[in-house]
């Protein structure tokens, strides 16, 4: 069965330095994965997708995610850090056991970025 | 451009009472879920719908029922409130396949309450 698993339930960095939100999933196939973003009473947006092209992602507001099957890795990153990217961070994987021949998804439990001035 | 549109927002019920949370998409997209987010515990699947007239369930499904009478609604029915129904609720869709990336677009949730 697939699985994702967020290696940080809460991330705190200042504003102007690196941003590294981790993420593993497992999968008995090649996955689509994902990268979501959910703001403060807000519905969740995608930030970027993997879907078996370059392996390098590159997603709106200057993150990015690199996907890396040997480690089972698809962690999202961004050089420098701004107020605005305070937000919960969901890694997201595909997955075959619902919807048939749609797949659904699996999301995983959310990571929060804070961000200090 | 409105995509998809939740209501109630906010919704406090009493444990045995039932409701229904509509939500609406002006995409024409085929795909259609509902999700419920708990802390700590990401989103999960309850419903989903591939087209009009086919619904099935998702990871966890008790305690709620859907239709899809058109493309564009997806309602979310809660027969008989529980306080473990107490969740944020979130409506979801997509044009295509998800296992191949189709990207979801989500509701702005509603947020219930059940005393």
């Amino acid at each position: 069965a697939q699985s994702v698993t967020q290696l940080d339930s809460h991330v705190s960095v200042s504003e102007g330095t690196p941003v590294l939100l981790r993420c593993n999933y497992s999968s008995s196939y090649s996955p689509s994965l994902f990268w979501y973003v959910q703001h403060p009473n807000k519905g969740l947006q995608l930030l970027l997708k993997y879907t078996s092209a370059a392996t390098l992602v590159k997603g709106i507001n200057g993150f990015e995610a690199e996907f890396k099957k040997s480690e089972t890795s698809f962690h999202l990153t961004k050089p420098s850090a701004h107020m605005s990217d305070a937000a919960e961070y969901f890694c997201v994987v595909s997955d075959m056991n619902y919807g048939g021949s749609q797949g659904n998804l699996i999301f995983g439990k959310g990571t929060k970025l804070s961000v200090k001035p | 451009n409105a995509g998809v549109t939740q209501t109630p927002k906010f919704q406090v019920l009493k444990t045995g009472q039932s409701m229904t949370l509509q939500c609406a998409q002006d995409m024409n997209h085929e795909y259609m879920s509902w999700y419920r987010q708990d802390p700590g515990m990401g989103l999960r699947l309850i419903h989903y719908s591939v087209g009009a007239g086919i619904t099935d369930q998702g990871e966890v499904p008790n305690g709620y029922n859907v239709s899809r009478s058109t493309t564009e609604d997806f309602p979310l029915r809660l027969l008989s409130a529980a306080p473990s129904q107490t969740s944020v609720y979130f409506c979801a869709s997509s044009s295509g396949t998800a296992i191949y990336g189709e990207k979801l677009f989500f509701g702005s949730g509603t947020q219930l309450s059940v005393l």
